[in-house]
């Protein structure tokens, strides 16, 4: 079975600054997709950002990047330049690609709570 | 357009009543998943719906939560004689099901439910 892993339960930052937060997974399938959701106090879960294992290229999206080591099975997410509204919780996620017989859910960690400092 | 809508945003209930939490996934979604989140933890997955049936129900922790969804669209989990270990947020998620699997699953708010 898969599993997902954030060993960091809280974090702070800097408005302005850099943060990483770390996840490692642990799966024995090739083909699979990692994803960061974010979930401000309203509850409402935002995806921030996805990586599709097959591409070495990791993933973008404005301030927030991704270090992807698929050998380390390690998936960090970059923050910069944070901004008062990127504290939240933010999980990782792990989702199979496999056709048949799958449910593809989402595996989740329990998350890093992330505060913004001004 | 809308977004997934979950019904009521908030449960208050005596222990041992019976509750019932709605979901409206997003339309064309044809796949649907409860998840359970207690305080200070991640999300827990609950059951699985691929149009109207449920092909993985194994997060269901025991034979006192059940779900059905009707017309491949509205989910309603229900939870009988409630047990104050079931105060949580319960979350409904809806995606695009079929390759690639890359699609994101879409969250509506959520329910927060508390058992006295």
């Amino acid at each position: 079975a898969q599993t997902v892993t954030q060993s960091q339960p809280e974090m702070s930052v800097q408005e302005a600054e850099t943060v990483t937060l770390s996840c490692t997974y642990d799966t024995s399938e090739s083909d699979y997709y990692l994803f960061w959701y974010k979930q401000p106090p309203s509850r409402q879960m935002i995806l921030v950002i996805r990586q599709e294992a097959y591409k070495q290229q990791n993933a973008t999206e404005n301030r927030f990047s991704v270090n992807f080591q698929k050998a380390a099975k390690s998936f960090s997410l970059k923050i910069s330049d944070s901004q008062l509204g990127d504290a939240a919780m933010y999980f990782c996620a792990y989702r199979s690609a496999r056709v048949s017989g799958a449910t593809n859910k989402l595996i989740f960690g329990t998350g890093t709570l992330l505060a913004v400092q001004p | 357009g809308a977004g997934v809508s979950q019904s009521p945003s908030n449960k208050v209930t005596e222990k041992g009543k019976d509750v019932e939490l709605r979901c409206d996934p997003i339309s064309g979604h044809t796949a649907l998943y409860w998840y359970r989140q207690s305080l200070g933890q991640g999300l827990e997955f609950l059951i699985y719906f691929q149009g109207n049936s449920a092909p993985d129900k194994s997060g269901l922790p025991s034979d006192r939560f059940s779900a059905e969804r009707t017309g491949g669209s509205v989910s309603t989990l229900t939870i009988q004689r409630t047990q104050q270990e079931d105060s949580a947020v319960y979350l409904c998620a809806s995606s695009f099901q079929g390759r690639p699997y890359n699609s994101p699953l879409h969250f509506g708010n959520g329910t927060r439910l508390t058992v006295t």
